[in-house]
């Protein structure tokens, strides 16, 4: 299975700024996700960065917030836009498991994730 | 739209009792379901998925339908299985997956 690293692991912010996460998987997949997590909530899908087309986001995520950018099959980053207290959560990548060809292959592996801290 | 529920936050049990971790969804079609852990400080990981029907640690979850559950239980828990699990939902061949917030089950000595 895919191995993706992700940077930074952490970070603490001001409010107001922006931060990008880079999320690298050691293999070529067609789909990546960002999900977050807010504290004490479950993952919820913020965007699915497809290579060569502008990433779908999900209903309450919008692009001038959450910009995307899959300049690769191995590599996308997600920036978080002018943040705000409400940003703080951890902020995950993930990739499909299995080949798309598998039965049953809805099944996602993770980053350890990013966790963001606003001030 | 698709909604999982995990009723309990936290669970405590002792080494060598019966475990079962509560899952229950609302969705109106076939789902597939999964249970994800997170052991501390390791990342997100696939436990079992529905549609294998195998036991992963001595986990199994059956999926009932009539009660739309999916409920993971082990006969006798062990201290490393202290853990976060999340119960997850696809509703389609899309990987979009739909999460429940969790139970932190905690396996005493």
């Amino acid at each position: 299975s895919a191995v993706i690293s992700q940077k930074p692991s952490r970070d603490i912010c001001q409010r107001g700024t922006s931060l990008t996460i880079q999320c690298q998987v050691d293999s070529q997949v067609t789909m990546m996700f960002w999900y977050r997590q807010q504290p004490g909530q479950s993952l919820t899908l913020i965007a699915t960065a497809n290579q060569g087309s502008e990433a779908t986001y999900e209903s309450g995520f919008v692009i001038d917030k959450f910009p995307i950018s899959r300049p690769n099959l191995t590599f996308s980053t997600l920036t978080v836009s002018n943040m705000s207290p409400e940003d703080s959560s951890i902020y995950l990548c993930s990739v499909p498991l299995l080949p798309t060809s598998a039965s049953g292959a809805n099944v996602l592996t993770f980053g350890a994730g990013s966790r963001l801290t606003v001030l | 739209a698709q909604r999982v529920t995990q009723p309990e936050k936290l669970l405590s049990v002792f080494k060598g009792a019966p475990v079962e971790l509560k899952c229950n969804y609302s969705y109106s079609g076939s789902p597939e379901l999964f249970w994800y852990v997170q052991y501390s400080r390791q990342r997100l990981q696939l436990l079992l998925r529905h549609i294998s029907r195998e036991s992963i640690k001595g986990f199994t979850a059956d999926l009932n339908k009539g009660e739309t559950s999916f409920h993971l239980k082990k006969p006798f828990a062990q201290e490393e299985d202290s853990a976060m699990y999340y119960c997850a939902l696809s509703a389609g061949s899309n990987y979009k997956l739909t999460f429940g917030k969790g139970t932190l089950l905690t396996v005493n000595p």
